[in-house]
């Protein structure tokens, strides 16, 4: 079926990187951009980072920028996010979700948890 | 990137109907006829009830719509059900010199 599965959460210290995967399965992952968007513990979802479905284009929120960096491999159908110098304010669920339009579409991976602290 | 707005709360009896509302300008919803809904339950991931401002996708009731008028957005779910109770969030983008998508603060949804 139609899915997406994240992975690479965690915790880690401030300063610290670390790398989230999306696995995609069920559709042509080549085919489409891909999201990033996270949702700090009781708070509302924010968008992260946009790449074009061959990688051609990125976007990020002005939060991350310079810091994360978002790519894929179609030949492995995985979206990632490489997070460096973390923050504590980075604290959050991580979400993969397919794009239509630009914007986050209906699917969405059920998110991996990335704690940052010492 | 400013957040969209909207009401951090509404509330209504099973069977009445509520209307949410999701407040940009007019780089993001004003702009363009690509606004989302999610529908979010406490620990799942968000649910996509409406695209393109007021299209449904497979599989979701009719009791959701959606609208758009000038740089506001709404959501109506009518004859409310004690499973609607939930977060929702809007969502648009803005690509005036870059693309930045911005999602609203949410609002919780308290079926009485």
């Amino acid at each position: 079926q139609v899915q997406l599965v994240e992975s690479g959460g965690g915790v880690v210290q401030p300063g610290r990187s670390l790398r989230l995967s999306c696995a995609a399965s069920g559709f042509t992952f080549s085919s489409y951009a891909m999201h990033w968007v996270r949702q700090a513990p009781g708070k509302g979802l924010k968008w992260v980072a946009i790449i074009w479905h061959d990688g051609s284009n990125k976007f990020y929120a002005d939060s991350v920028k310079g810091r994360f960096t978002i790519s894929r491999d179609n030949s492995k159908n995985t979206l990632y996010l490489q997070m460096n110098s973390l923050r504590a304010e980075d604290t959050a669920v991580y979400f993969c979700a397919r794009d239509l339009d630009y914007l986050p579409n209906d699917i969405w991976g059920q998110g991996t948890l990335v704690t940052v602290s010492s | 990137q400013s957040a969209l707005t909207q009401p951090a709360s509404v509330s209504g009896s099973p069977g009445q109907s509520v209307t949410i509302s999701c407040t940009g300008t007019s780089n993001d919803i004003g702009g363009h006829n690509y606004v989302s809904w999610f529908q979010q339950h406490p620990g799942k991931a968000p649910k996509l009830m409406i695209y393109a401002v007021s299209n449904r996708p497979s599989g979701v009731s009719n009791r959701f719509s959606a609208s758009k008028s000038g740089n506001t957005a709404s959501l109506t779910i009518s004859g409310l059900q004690a499973e609607d109770e939930a977060d929702y969030y809007c969502s648009s983008y803005t690509s005036s010199n870059t693309l930045d998508v911005v999602f609203g603060g949410g609002t919780k949804l308290t079926v009485l």
